[in-house]
Order: structure tokens, then sequence, then C-alpha cells
């Protein structure tokens, strides 16, 4: 079965602190893509990868940036982290998408709070 | 803005009802996708309908999409206590995967 795992559920972090949220899937696929969720928003893309090293904003990326070093593994930093940066992060991944889509496969998701 | 907007916001029903909630959506696309979230937990997919299509079924799920009218709708037939979650659609406006979610619908299956 396809598994895409972020490393934790929970997380409290402090105002300024460097803050890694790692996601990994076993589903050898090309695209991932970290999200968050606001109660009323929907999710919002932060960024996205379709390769090894590749990285692409997505419509809110400010204060925040990514890495692919491996295929199976796309990191989201935070890299001075703020109180409005309080939410649910979700990651996903999906094989290329082509000209008829494909899904996207979800990890559970860190709750992530910024005191 | 949202590409895809959800109406209702949230939709509350008898268990063996069915469901019909609504995704409206800004500019053309590839295809559209609609997913379930249930508390706490990452979203799960459920269909994907492409811009070509008007119809899809899968078990009691049918979707619906007017692209003239840049509208989609799922319905759950007979719904069940355990269909209780949040319902998204998202809009994929060109290839590349990358996905436009709308703010979602509530949906509360009473036993």
């Amino acid at each position: 079965d396809v598994k895409v795992t972020q490393s934790s559920r929970y997380l409290v972090k402090r105002t300024g602190e460097k803050v890694f949220l790692e996601c990994v899937q076993d589903m050898d696929h090309e695209n991932m893509f970290w999200y968050r969720q606001d109660p009323g928003l929907g999710l919002r893309l932060i960024y996205f990868s379709y390769d090894v090293k590749m990285k692409e904003k997505g419509d809110i990326p400010e204060g925040y940036s990514v890495s692919r070093e491996k295929k199976e593994r796309f990191s989201l930093i935070l890299e001075s982290a703020s109180t409005n940066q309080t939410s649910m992060y979700l990651c996903a991944s999906s094989p290329p998408g082509g000209a008829g889509g494909q899904p996207q496969h979800f990890g559970d998701g860190t709750r992530l709070s910024i005191l | 803005s949202q590409q895809g907007e959800e109406d209702p916001q949230a939709l509350s029903i008898q268990e063996g009802e069915n469901a019909t909630m609504n995704c409206s959506y800004k500019t053309s696309i590839n295809n559209l996708q609609w997913y379930r979230q249930n508390s706490g937990r990452g979203l799960v997919h459920l269909i994907l309908i492409r811009s070509n299509e008007r119809e899809k079924h899968s078990g009691r799920l049918r979707v619906t999409l007017d692209t003239s009218k840049k509208s989609s709708s799922l319905l759950i037939t007979a719904s069940r206590a355990a269909d209780t979650a949040s319902y998204f659609c998202a809009t994929d406006k060109a290839a590349g995967n990358k996905l436009t979610f709308g703010g979602g619908t509530r949906v509360l299956v009473k036993p």
C-alpha cells in the first residue's frame, strides 16, 4: 500500500527557531508537495518538487524553504518560525501529472504550534 | 483567491440519506479531483474526473462535471456514519499535477 510518512504528528516550537518538517514516500513518485491547512482556507500550496534537487514556489512560499536531496524525501524548512506559521502542514506525493492528471497521496499531517 | 469553492460549507444528514455538495471554479481546468479528510488525518483521494468527462462513479460516489458552468458535484448515496468527514474539491489547470483546493464541505452523518 502506498505510504507518505511525516516525521511528527505534533510539534511545538518557539518564535525565531529554525524548524524542519520531514516527509518520506515509498512509492517512487517524482512529484512531492507541501501544503498548509488553516480553518476556512482549505489547503494552500507552499512549495513543490518535480524531481530531485528541483523545487518550485507555490502560492505562499514566503518564510519557507524546501530541500529534496533524495527522491523519497522532501523537507520543509521554516527559516525563522513566527506565530502566524502555526498551522497543519500536509505533505503529498504523486506520479508525473501528464495530460490526464494523477491523484495525490497525503501523509497524516504535522500540527505545528509556534509559541 | 481559491480556484475551487465548495457549497455548502457544512451539511448534516441522517444515516441512509444522500449527501450532495458542489464545487465551482473560475478558470479552465485539465481535471478536477475530490478528496475526503477525516478529523485530524490527511486527505484521501476519492475520484478524478477529466475535463472531457461529464460523470464518474465509484461505489456510492457519483461525480458530475459541467465545464460550461465551471462546476462539479459530489453525491454520496445511502450515507453512513463513517462518511462523516470534510470533502474537498481540487482543480488541476495544466499538466504537472499542481492542484488548487477549495475550502471544503464538512459533512456530519447522524446515526
